[in-house]
């Protein structure tokens, strides 16, 4: 069965500094797809960043960029300038390809920026 | 597009009582998914659908849960009789035709309390 990990149960960040949230993940499977969301107080779950398996290059969105390693099994989000806003909890995601369906979510980071 | 719609957004009620979620997926989407948040357990699916027909409900904890689709445009999870260990945050999400594994969009989750 897939897993998904997340070791940093919580993390803090300078306003306008960057941070890097850790995600590794556990499959057998060869196309997949990871995903990072974002749930912020209101408790909306909002897509960040996506990166396809079989994609070697890194997703980027603005200021946010991921670290694919497919054979260390690692997905880190990297949040560059980072803004009040960007306070929430993070949760990494995978879903495997073809007929699986589901979301196999970590356990989240919760991000607090500081001013 | 007015993104996932899920109501009530709140609903607080007494043990024994029956408890029924609605969901409203994006227009389009075939694949709609029901999870599940508690602090114990994190964020997991209870059952999808694919064209109004369950596909996978192993995540369904027991027989007081059920799930209905009766059309593409509504969906709804009922639990009777409802049990205290039931209260969690409960999220609909759905995702285009294309892909199974494509990114899943989430409406705002409804907060069951059950007293």
């Amino acid at each position: 069965a897939q897993t998904v990990t997340q070791s940093q149960p919580e993390m803090s960040v300078q306003e306008a500094e960057t941070v890097t949230l850790s995600c590794t993940y556990d499959t057998s499977e060869s196309d997949y797809y990871l995903f990072w969301y974002k749930q912020p107080p209101s408790r909306q779950m909002i897509l960040v960043i996506r990166q396809e398996a079989y994609k070697q290059q890194n997703a980027t969105e603005n200021r946010f960029s991921v670290n694919f390693q497919k054979a260390a099994k690692s997905f880190s989000l990297k949040i560059s300038d980072s803004q009040l806003g960007d306070a929430a909890m993070y949760f990494c995601a995978y879903s495997g390809g073809g007929s699986q369906g589901n979301l196999i979510f970590g356990k989240g980071t919760k991000l607090s920026v500081k001013p | 597009d007015a993104g996932v719609i899920q109501s009530p957004r709140h609903e607080v009620t007494e043990m024994g009582q029956e408890v029924t979620l609605r969901c409203k997926p994006i227009s389009g989407h075939d694949y709609l998914f029901w999870y599940r948040q508690t602090m114990m357990r994190g964020l997991e699916l209870l059952i999808y659908f694919n064209n109004n027909v369950p596909i996978d409900d192993s995540g369904m904890p027991e027989d007081r849960f059920s799930a209905k689709m009766p059309n593409a445009s509504f969906s709804t999870l009922k639990i009777q009789p409802s049990e205290p260990r039931d209260s969690a945050v409960y999220f609909c999400a759905s995702t285009p035709r294309d892909r199974v594994s494509d990114t899943q969009y989430f409406g705002p989750g409804t907060r069951l309390t059950v007293l």
